[in-house]
């Protein structure tokens, strides 16, 4: 089975200071990991993805993630935040070896960026 | 760019009533999805389909169905509708079939049963 967990509800960190939102994941075989973005009102955005190859993946607005295997995890970071980057944040999984399966998805981290 | 859109994005209805939530894509993608999204909770499926006229069931099917008659097109119905059907629904899709391709989302259609 493929689970994701996302530990923290609610992050809160300064504009200008760097932000982490925390994943991590569960598969039997490897993964290939997501982030999106939701803002109020509207739909989930894709941010990034890792597939393969260097663990640290750039994605839009400026965030990154790093994957690490031996913690199964899949943190996302931003250097800067911005209030802008206030919204609610989704980490995504899929095995590898599970074929055509849908995204098994976190239950959200909501960032609040504070001027 | 993958367009996704859903009839509505705002939809109250009573108790009891048949409710038809529709979603439609412009890129030919072979796969659909419907979720619910409930604080706290974050988003759980509750049917896919990977060709017209086929449909899977998700984590969550119970009270709801799906039509796919076309591909590009698959709609969520509520057969009777229940105030624990309120929710924020998201269709989404993806292709080609498998592998590391992401899903995209459509802007959601808030639903209110009273």
């Amino acid at each position: 089975a493929q689970s994701v967990a996302q530990p923290e509800d609610q992050v809160n960190v300064a504009e200008g200071n760097p932000l982490t939102v925390k994943c991590t994941y569960s598969v039997s075989g490897n993964p290939y990991l997501f982030w999106y973005v939701q803002y109020p009102n509207r739909g989930l955005q894709f941010l990034l993805k890792y597939i393969t190859g260097d663990n640290l993946v750039k994605g839009s607005y400026g965030f990154e993630a790093e994957f690490n295997k031996s913690q199964t995890s899949f943190h996302l970071k931003k250097p800067s935040a911005l209030v802008s980057d206030s919204a609610l944040y989704f980490c995504a999984v899929r095995d590898r070896n599970s074929g055509n399966t849908p995204l098994v998805f976190g239950k959200g981290t909501r960032l609040s960026v504070i001027a | 760019d993958v367009k996704v859109t859903q009839s509505s994005r705002y939809l109250v209805k009573r108790t009891g009533e048949k409710v038809f939530l529709e979603c439609v894509q412009d890129m030919d993608h072979e796969n659909m999805f419907w979720y619910r999204q409930d604080p706290g909770l974050g988003l759980r499926l509750i049917y896919f389909s990977y060709d017209v006229k086929m449909k899977e069931k998700g984590d969550i099917p119970e009270g709801y169905s799906v039509s796919r008659e076309k591909k590009e097109r698959f709609s969520l119905i509520l057969e009777s509708a229940s105030t624990n059907q309120t929710s924020m629904y998201l269709c989404a899709t993806s292709s080609p079939p498998g592998g590391p391709v992401e899903q995209y989302f459509g802007p959601g259609t808030r639903l209110t049963v009273t």
